[in-house]
């Protein structure tokens, strides 16, 4: 069965620091992993999406990384600001086979900025 | 350039009523989605459409229906409400499928009582 694993699952960081999430998975077979932002309340937006040929992709102050051999990839948030608490989702793109597309979805890291 | 949007924001139904969850987008996407999403698990995909009059079911179809007249609109209907249908659903379009960026809308808070 296709997973998407995330940790941590929350995270706490002061206003101005770094941190990195992570998601694992085991979809097969792989097309793209995206990363997607989740504000209280709202839907979720689209940060990056990388196939397997991409190594980094940028977003203004997010960076995600993928290694498609280990099935891992990472989103680096740079200087955090107030307005990136919110959760981030770990979303895997495999072929459905039947039209459908194909998405498996993490549980998402709930990230909280403090001032 | 509205996106994705959907009606209502908020719905408390009671057990064994009916209602429609209107989803419209702007951007002349081929497919749309519809997903639950439950505490502590991942969105979960209830139908998809891959163009004007042609819908399918994803993971957790039960409950659901779904019909596709124009390339704008996708509802959802609930035919008969259940407590265990009391979730957040949200409405996805894009391109195609495949390396193509999803939109999703803004989501709808349901309660069953």
């Amino acid at each position: 069965k296709n997973q998407v694993e995330q940790s941590p699952q929350s995270l706490i960081i002061l206003e101005g620091k770094n941190c990195t999430l992570q998601c694992n998975y085991t979809v097969s077979p792989f097309s793209n992993l995206r990363w997607y932002k989740q504000d209280t309340g709202r839907g979720p937006v689209s940060l990056t999406i990388m196939t397997f040929s991409e190594n980094t992709k940028s977003n203004g102050r997010y960076t995600a990384t993928l290694d498609a051999d280990t099935k891992q990839s990472s989103l680096h948030i740079t200087a955090s600001q107030l307005s990136d608490s919110a959760s981030y989702i770990c979303v895997v793109s495999g072929d459905s086979g039947g039209g459908a597309d194909g998405l498996t979805f993490g549980k998402g890291t709930h990230l909280i900025i403090q001032p | 350039n509205a996106g994705v949007t959907q009606t209502p924001k908020f719905q408390v139904l009671k057990t064994g009523q009916s209602m429609t969850l209107q989803c419209a987008q702007d951007m002349n996407h081929e497919y749309m989605s519809w997903y639950r999403q439950d505490p502590g698990m991942g969105l979960r995909l209830i139908h998809y459409s891959v163009g004007a009059g042609i819908t399918d079911q994803g993971e957790v179809p039960n409950g659901y229906n779904v019909s596709r007249s124009t390339t704008e609109d996708f509802p959802l209907r609930l035919l008969s409400a259940a407590p265990s249908q009391t979730s957040v659903y949200f409405c996805a379009s894009s391109y195609s499928t495949g390396y193509t960026e999803a939109f999703f809308g803004q989501g709808t808070r349901l309660t069953v009582v």
